[in-house]
């Protein structure tokens, strides 16, 4: 079965100090992997994917594939980051994204 | 505003009635979902469409859940006969495939539901 485990509810750190979300998967072959994120009050946006070996906002993502896991890390975290942040593979064919249950980002002055 | 777009944005109803949701999704995408998040969790889904074409359902969408594409434009999402259970909010979003590449999904606000 598709299992995505994001095992942090909630991160809470100093703004400046780093930050690392982590994220593993249970998949079938291999699924491209998301960050999305919310932000009070808006709606949920992309934050990376991984086959675009981007970095957003100053953070980036490593997947692990012999570990099968898609963490998120930013070295100096700041207020702004403070947000729900949820890893999302997309399945086979590119059908779905299933979404981990969150981890909640509070980044304090 | 050229993104997705739902309506209602808050529904309250009484349990028994039936609802009916709508998505406008951006206006060049041909895959739709929908997703439902209770409070404290990551979305789950319920279903999508390539076109009007509805691919998949999850084992979450209940004999009381359709849902519908008809031209290929907008969705439509109803519950019939509410329970209390039903009330979260429900998100859809688009995305566009093309080339054997699918492009990232873009999510509504969602419609918040409340059943009393």
């Amino acid at each position: 079965a598709q299992r995505v485990t994001q095992p942090e509810k909630l991160l809470s750190v100093f703004k400046g100090a780093p930050v690392e979300l982590k994220c593993n998967y249970s998949y079938s072959g291999s699924p491209e992997l998301f960050w999305y994120v919310q932000y009070s009050r808006q709606r949920l946006q992309l934050l990376l994917r991984h086959i675009s070996r981007e970095s957003i906002k100053g953070f980036t993502a490593d997947l692990n594939k012999g570990e099968t896991s898609f963490h998120l890390k930013k070295p100096f975290a700041q207020e702004e980051d403070s947000a729900m942040y949820y890893c999302a593979p997309l399945g086979a064919a590119g059908n779905k994204l299933t979404f981990g249950g969150g981890t909640r980002v509070l980044v304090k002055p | 505003d050229t993104g997705v777009s739902q309506n209602p944005r808050h529904k309250i109803t009484k349990r028994g009635q039936n609802v009916t949701f709508r998505c406008d999704p951006i206006s060049e995408h041909n895959r739709l979902y929908w997703y439902r998040q209770t409070l404290g969790q990551g979305p789950e889904f319920l279903t999508y469409f390539q076109n009007e074409a509805q691919l998949e359902k999850s084992r979450l969408l209940s004999d009381r859940f359709s849902a519908e594409r008809p031209k290929g434009s907008f969705s439509t999402l109803e519950i019939q006969r509410t329970e209390q259970g039903d009330s979260a909010m429900y998100l859809c979003a688009s995305s566009l495939l093309g080339g054997g590449r699918v492009t990232e999904a873009f999510f509504g606000q969602g419609t918040r539901l409340t059943v009393v």
